[in-house]
């Protein structure tokens, strides 16, 4: 079985650009994360979706930055404008999350520059 | 909130050596996982253990839930088992999914 896919792998990109990172959580997996990775902050959750709804958002950094999940196969992290201070490291994980067995999964992540 | 805190920072083991990493937790946990972070980046699911003991080849970990802290045993090491080693935790006021990590245990296994 696949396991969790992102894209892209990397990401070099201009302040002001309007970034996208992409995630396919693995398959009949109902719960879904976006984590960011820094030296300074670690490893912090942004937001996750429970059945492609948003249950807890409050780590998202500020506004320029958006999550959606059309469906159960699909999320997008949007940054719009791109600041410098976002370069990191952005992991999407996936879990089963019934009762007993919330084991989340990592993807490899995207490594994300901003200059 | 809940605070994790791994020990100690940073190890250095010759290959064949055993180790103890430690993670302490301030609160009751629903869902603490550990995972090996590779030096190319990859978090690697080692054990989902709220409770208990487990073991998987030269890696075992164990949770006393009631006293806040697990710990993960490598025994033997291998170059292959260097970079950092988190932990993770779920408090039941944050639901079973919202995981905290800890500041990880960078491990370096030299031949």
């Amino acid at each position: 079985d696949a396991g969790v896919i992102q894209s892209p792998r990397h990401e070099v990109t201009e302040m002001g650009q309007e970034v996208t990172l992409r995630c396919k959580p693995i398959s009949g997996h109902n719960s879904l994360f976006w984590y960011r990775q820094t030296m300074m902050r670690g490893l912090e959750l942004l937001i996750y979706f429970n059945n492609n709804v948003p249950i807890d958002d409050s780590g998202m950094p500020e506004d320029r930055f958006s999550a959606k999940m059309p469906n159960a196969s699909f999320s997008t992290l949007k940054i719009q404008p791109s600041e410098p201070r976002d370069s990191a490291v952005y992991f999407c994980a996936s879990s089963l999350s019934v009762p007993k067995n919330y084991e989340q999964y990592f993807g490899p992540g995207t490594r994300l520059t901003v200059t | 909130g809940i605070q994790v805190e791994q020990s100690p920072p940073d190890l250095i083991l010759q290959e064949g050596a055993n180790s103890t990493l430690r993670c302490n937790f301030s609160d009751s946990v629903n869902n603490l996982q550990w995972f090996h972070q590779n030096p190319w980046g990859q978090l690697i699911n080692l054990f989902y253990i709220p409770s208990g003991t487990k073991q998987n080849g030269r890696l075992s970990a164990t949770t006393v839930a009631t006293e806040r802290y697990s710990l993960l045993y490598i025994s033997s090491s291998q170059t292959t088992d260097s970079g950092v080693y988190f932990c993770a935790v779920a408090a039941p006021s944050g639901g079973y999914n919202k995981l905290i990590f800890g500041a990880g245990t960078r491990l370096a296994v030299h031949p």
